[in-house]
């Protein structure tokens, strides 16, 4: 069973589209993120959420919009899509908001916009 | 000064190899530190966890912090080409605080 899945696995779309991308964590935990990891593989937290509410939220433009509908998921909207949007996004869960024990990570959607 | 500095590589080394990986960082609050590996086109898997300075040692991997010199590594031993990923090392200063990242070392491990 994968703990923290992630759909789609790809996505190749147009500038100016709107997608979403869910995850979904079967693992009882309270917290989940959204990570980017760009082309160096560096990981920046986007989102976090804590039992449905917003606990995390970096500069992030506001073209990106998560939503939490209950604990065990967590997915994010992007409108009107730009270039440098292309990326690995990584949903994650923690058991809690503390975040010492780190957190589990889904495989990633890899988004290219052209 | 960014808060956690990694080396990004790469690295490659033969099999065999005793292979150190290291990550300094800046912030005197971070008391949990961890190292996640991650494989080509996967998402990152926790591989070692340490709380406050010290050692641990899981099979052929070491994990050391050093919190007087900011200072952590990551030792395999007997390398493995299966051990071919990217290293992220990773620290909190625990309650609800966030995990921060390094930028990853990309490994190389050659048969």
């Amino acid at each position: 069973d994968t703990a923290v899945s992630q759909t789609p696995k790809y996505l190749v779309t147009q500038m100016g589209n709107d997608k979403s991308i869910k995850c979904e964590q079967n693992l009882g935990h309270d917290t989940m993120y959204w990570y980017k990891q760009d082309s160096k593989k560096f990981l920046k937290i986007m989102f976090s959420y804590n039992n449905k509410e917003l606990i995390i939220n970096e500069t992030v433009p506001n073209r990106f919009s998560p939503k939490s509908p209950d604990k065990a998921h967590l997915n994010l909207h992007i409108n009107s899509l730009e270039l440098g949007d292309s990326a690995v996004y990584f949903c994650a869960s923690s058991q809690n908001r503390a975040s010492r024990y780190g957190y589990t990570f889904g495989s990633g959607t890899r988004l290219t916009v052209v | 000064q960014k808060e956690v500095e990694q080396d990004p590589g790469p690295l490659s080394v033969p099999e065999g190899a005793i292979v150190s990986l290291n990550c300094t960082y800046s912030n005197s609050a971070f008391q949990y530190f961890m190292w996640y590996r991650q494989y080509s086109r996967k998402g990152p898997e926790l591989l070692m966890y340490t709380y406050s300075s010290g050692n641990k040692e899981d099979g052929r991997f070491t994990a050391q912090v050093d919190k007087s010199s900011k200072y952590i590594s990551l030792f395999i031993r007997d390398s493995q080409p299966s051990d071919s990923a990217t290293y992220l090392c990773a620290m909190s200063a625990g309650g609800s605080e966030k995990l921060v990242f390094g930028k990853g070392t990309k490994l190389t491990v050659n048969p």
